[in-house]
């Protein structure tokens, strides 16, 4: 069965510093791998998604980035976090054949103070 | 106007009640529709999806879904302390090869006993 991992799960960074957020898939080859962000009360906003090594496409222009440097690794980064970056950050995969369901890991929530 | 409207609640009921969730939507390509829960703190889980119209059924859980009216809905039986959490509506078009999901804000649903 696939299984989708976020970490940390917790974060508190100080505004300015950099970010990296790390999703692994397991149990699935070549997945669509997605970032999300979910302010407080709020409904999901994509950030990034990848439909395959390398591929990366953005949502949202912003201070953020992603990379994907293996099939089930999905990286989300920033060189100098916001306190708008503040928020519950959700990495998802979904098969992205013929089917349009998305599965999603844990979270991380990220507190910039 | 947002693309995809859901009442954000809060919704209270007494277990054992009938539970309807609900979302309208305006973009008639959508054709693939799930729901998702989300408890506090934790990453939303995919509950139900159907294509196009008509009715699901999954034990106690139902989505029913009027592509004439643009509307789609969850009908939660028997409802228990257990089922509180925030619903997530989510749709796609399909034939959308990164399969990216509109989702609406969600329903903070709370099931008393």
């Amino acid at each position: 069965s696939q299984t989708i991992h976020q970490w940390p799960a917790t974060l508190v960074q100080p505004v300015g510093s950099p970010l990296s957020l790390e999703c692994t898939v397991e149990g699935t080859s070549n997945p669509n791998l997605y970032w999300y962000r979910q302010a407080a009360g709020r409904g999901l906003q994509l950030l990034f998604y990848s439909v395959g090594i390398g591929q990366i496409s953005s949502e949202v222009p912003q201070n953020l980035s992603a990379s994907r440097p293996q099939d089930r690794q999905f990286i989300l980064s920033s060189k100098k976090l916001l306190l708008s970056d503040s928020g519950f950050y959700l990495c998802a995969w979904g098969t992205g054949q013929g089917s349009y369901e998305q599965y999603f890991g844990p979270g991380t929530r990220l507190t910039v103070t | 106007q947002k693309e995809v409207e859901q009442d954000p609640g809060p919704l209270s009921v007494p277990e054992g009640a009938i539970v309807s969730l609900n979302c309208t939507y305006s973009n008639s390509a959508f054709q693939y529709f799930m729901w998702y829960r989300q408890y506090s703190r934790k990453g939303p889980e995919l509950l139900m999806y159907t294509y196009s119209s008509g009715n699901k059924e999954d034990g106690r859980f139902t989505a029913q879904v009027d592509k004439s009216s643009k509307y789609i809905s969850l009908f939660i039986r028997d409802s228990q302390p257990s089922d509180s959490a925030t619903y997530l509506c989510a749709m796609s078009v399909v034939a959308s090869r990164y399969g990216k999901l509109t989702f609406g804000q969600g329903t903070i649903l709370t099931v008393h006993p």
